[in-house]
C-alpha cells in the first residue's frame, strides 16, 4: 500500500506545452512538497504546501485537503524543465513520498 | 549561504562492510533527515536529527544509525552491508523549529555495494 500515488509515471511533452502531474495521499498531512530531482541526484524543494495555490514563475501548485489530491503545472515548459517530479507528504513528523514523474520536454 | 554538502560523494564497498557518511547542514540549521532513494522503492525516509537527538524515524532495521554533533554537522552509519543497500544516500536540513517547513537537500552519497 502506497500512502502517496502520483501519476503519470513518464510524461513526454512539447516545448511550450501545459503539463500537470497529480498527487493522491491517503493520510491526514500536514504539509505537501514538490520536488525536483535532475539527472546526477541533486533534488530542489519546489514548494511546501498545506491548503491553497502557490505560484513560483512557470510553476504553480495546488492542493485540496478534502479530496486529499495536489496537483503540479507548469506553463509554457521548457527542455530544462525535464527532470523527475517527486509529491511528498509529511504526516506527524515522517515523509511519504511518491514515485516519481519523469518529465522529458522535446525542444 | 553554503548548501547543504555531504561526504563522500561516491563510494563502493563489499557486502558485510560498514559504512560512515556525513552531512553538513546549512549553517543555522539545526534538523538534519536522511533518506535513502532506490529504483525500486523510490525515496524513503530513514531517520531525523534535531540538536544532537533522534526525532522521528523511518521503518529501516537497526543496521542503519546516525548521529549529530553539537554543530548540526551529522553522520549516518550502515552496518553489515547488504546488496539491497545499494542505493543514493541524501540529506536535507531545515532550521527545525516549525512544522512543516522546508527542507534543503544535499547532493547526495552514491554507494554501490558488491
Amino acid at each position: 500500500k502506497n500512502e502517496v500515488e502520483q501519476s503519470p509515471q513518464n510524461l513526454t511533452a512539447q516545448e511550450g506545452e501545459f503539463i500537470t502531474i497529480n498527487c493522491s495521499y491517503s493520510v491526514g498531512i500536514s504539509a505537501l512538497h514538490w520536488l525536483q530531482q535532475h539527472p546526477g541526484g541533486g533534488i530542489v524543494s519546489l514548494f511546501m504546501l498545506s491548503s491553497g495555490k502557490k505560484k513560483h514563475g512557470r510553476l504553480i501548485a495546488t492542493i485540496n485537503i478534502q479530496e486529499k489530491h495536489s496537483s503540479l503545472h507548469i506553463t509554457a515548459s521548457h527542455p530544462r524543465d525535464s527532470a523527475v517530479y517527486i509529491c511528498a507528504v509529511l504526516t506527524g513528523n515522517q515523509f511519504y513520498f511518491g514515485t516519481g514523474t519523469s518529465l522529458t520536454v522535446i525542444p | 549561504k553554503a548548501g547543504v554538502t555531504q561526504t563522500p560523494r561516491y563510494l563502493i564497498k563489499t557486502r558485510g562492510q560498514q559504512v560512515t557518511l556525513s552531512c553538513s547542514p546549512i549553517s543555522g540549521h539545526r534538523s538534519v533527515s536522511w533518506y535513502q532513494q532506490t529504483p525500486g522503492q523510490g525515496l524513503q525516509f530513514l531517520f531525523e536529527y534535531f540538536s544532537e537527538t533522534q526525532r522521528n524515524k523511518g521503518n529501516f532495521p537497526g543496521r542503519f544509525s546516525g548521529r549529530q554533533f553539537s554543530n548540526s554537522r551529522s553522520e549516518m552509519n550502515v552496518s553489515t552491508l547488504e546488496l539491497g543497500d545499494s542505493a543514493l544516500y541524501l540529506c536535507a536540513s531545515s532550521l527545525g523549529t516549525s512544522n512543516p517547513e522546508t527542507q534543503y537537500f544535499g547532493p547526495g552519497t552514491r554507494l554501490l555495494v558488491l
